[in-house]
């Protein structure tokens, strides 16, 4: 099955900055890569999907990057605001083929003001 | 409803009692997943139903935990004889599509267990 890392340090950035979060994986390639956002207390919430053959995506102010070569992932906040403190997550398919998520164990974001 | 509801929020038992957690699933959704979540670590996951049938429970741990998604009712997850390192946060999650392409799951808001 497949492996997720993503640092466990949490990443503190001042308000303003661009916040990058970053999502290896180790195992096969998966069709697509999911990220979400978990605040404490409550389920997490899907944010972004983008699909083996998409590089990159954009939402608003917030971008991925896939890497199939390098097996990882980019996770922008650009302009980055104290209510983006959150922790985040990425999610894979289980194995190929799968369409159960597996989650990695999610980044901690510090946005101080 | 618009959202994944879980029951309840927190659930305390005793070693050896039963546990038993309750979502409901967006409706339109025919996929619904329980997830389990110690601490901070990750999501393990435990079972998934395509309405209700089981389509992969992997996860499960056979010999305490059951499941079962029935039609017109919420699903259930069942804890026979919990012990202590059940204490975790269960998240139900549900979705539209099942697609190899990438498919959106939305959580619940998850029951917090704990044994004691």
């Amino acid at each position: 099955s497949q492996k997720i890392e993503q640092n466990s340090e949490a990443l503190n950035i001042q308000e303003g900055k661009t916040a990058t979060l970053t999502c290896n994986y180790t195992n096969y390639s998966p069709a697509y890569l999911q990220w979400y956002r978990q605040d404490p207390g409550r389920g997490p919430v899907f944010l972004l999907l983008i699909r083996e053959n998409e590089k990159e995506k954009r939402k608003e102010r917030l971008k991925v990057t896939f890497d199939t070569t390098l097996k990882q992932s980019l996770f922008h906040i650009t302009a980055s605001q104290p209510a983006d403190s959150a922790t985040y997550l990425c999610a894979l398919p289980t194995s190929g083929g799968s369409y159960i998520p597996t989650f990695g164990r999610g980044t901690s974001l510090i946005v101080h003001p | 409803g618009e959202e994944v509801a879980q029951t309840p929020k927190h659930l305390v038992r005793g070693e050896g009692q039963k546990a038993k957690l309750y979502c409901a699933p967006i409706k339109g959704h025919s996929y619904v997943f329980w997830y389990q979540q110690v601490l901070k670590n990750e999501f393990k996951f435990l079972i998934s139903f395509q309405n209700e049938n089981v389509f992969d429970e992997t996860g499960m741990p056979k010999e305490r935990f059951s499941a079962k998604c029935l039609p017109n009712s919420p699903c259930s997850l069942e804890i026979q004889a919990t012990k202590l390192e059940d204490s975790a946060v269960y998240f139900c999650a549900s979705s539209q599509y099942r697609t190899e392409a990438g498919n959106t799951i939305y959580f619940g808001e998850g029951s917090w267990l704990t044994v004691v």
